[in-house]
């Protein structure tokens, strides 16, 4: 069955450093996401993507979160310079339909900012 | 903005019991609303959506039903095993080019064998 796959699955990093979380969606999917999800909170929408381009984000994502899809198979999220609270788990997900289609998570990215 | 609420955010039942959670969203032009279920450090898994095109809809043990009316969707889950123990998230996503979900708190259900 296809999936959604990130790497790394944890990263720990110093506060004011780059992180890059990648991801490899379905194939076939045309619409992307990363999502976060602070420990014991609910799953919060970061930003989608499609025809290589943001087509919606969020207020948390600000102008230290990008993303691009470097390659046809990539998906990446960078943080350009880490704060405490950007401490989560980050999740991908892709999908065949961008309206109200089904979405497929990977099983995220655990980043650790001390 | 668009809101989601989830109740309860935690449920104990005896396996066998049945199990329901409730969400309430707050924008009525939402038509699609899915249900995951996240084990412990894994990501969501899809067990079930509705559209809201129709009120009900079933697979085995899970069912979804949902009111338009009053804006509300539930979730049930009939004859539970230890392995539905979990934390299920309901979620909603109205028409656009986006496709973005917007999640409830989340409930942790525990059956207890």
């Amino acid at each position: 069955e296809p999936e959604v796959t990130q790497t790394p699955s944890h990263q720990v990093t110093q506060m004011g450093q780059e992180v890059i979380l990648r991801c490899v969606p379905i194939s076939n999917h045309l619409y992307f996401y990363w999502y976060r999800q602070i420990l014991g909170q609910k799953v919060e929408f970061l930003v989608s993507f499609y025809n290589n381009e943001i087509s919606e984000k969020s207020e948390i994502f600000d102008d230290q979160f990008s993303v691009e899809r470097p390659d046809g198979s990539n998906f990446t999220l960078k943080i350009r310079s880490t704060k405490l609270e950007d401490s989560a788990m980050y999740f991908c997900a892709s999908g065949g339909q961008g309206t109200t289609g089904e979405l497929f998570f990977g099983e995220g990215s655990r980043l650790t900012v001390l | 903005g668009e809101n989601v609420e989830q109740h309860p955010s935690t449920l104990s039942v005896q396996e066998g019991d049945s199990a329901v959670i409730k969400c309430t969203y707050s924008d009525s032009a939402s038509n699609y609303f899915p249900w995951y279920k996240q084990e412990l450090g894994k990501g969501p898994q899809l067990i079930i959506d509705i559209r809201s095109n129709v009120g009900e809809k079933k697979d085995q043990r899970i069912a979804v039903t949902l009111n338009k009316t009053a804006k509300h969707f539930s979730l049930h889950i009939t004859e539970t095993q230890p392995e539905d123990s979990a934390v299920y998230f309901c979620a909603a996503s109205k028409p656009s080019n986006t496709g973005k979900l917007i999640f409830g708190q989340g409930t942790t259900l525990q059956v207890k064998p």
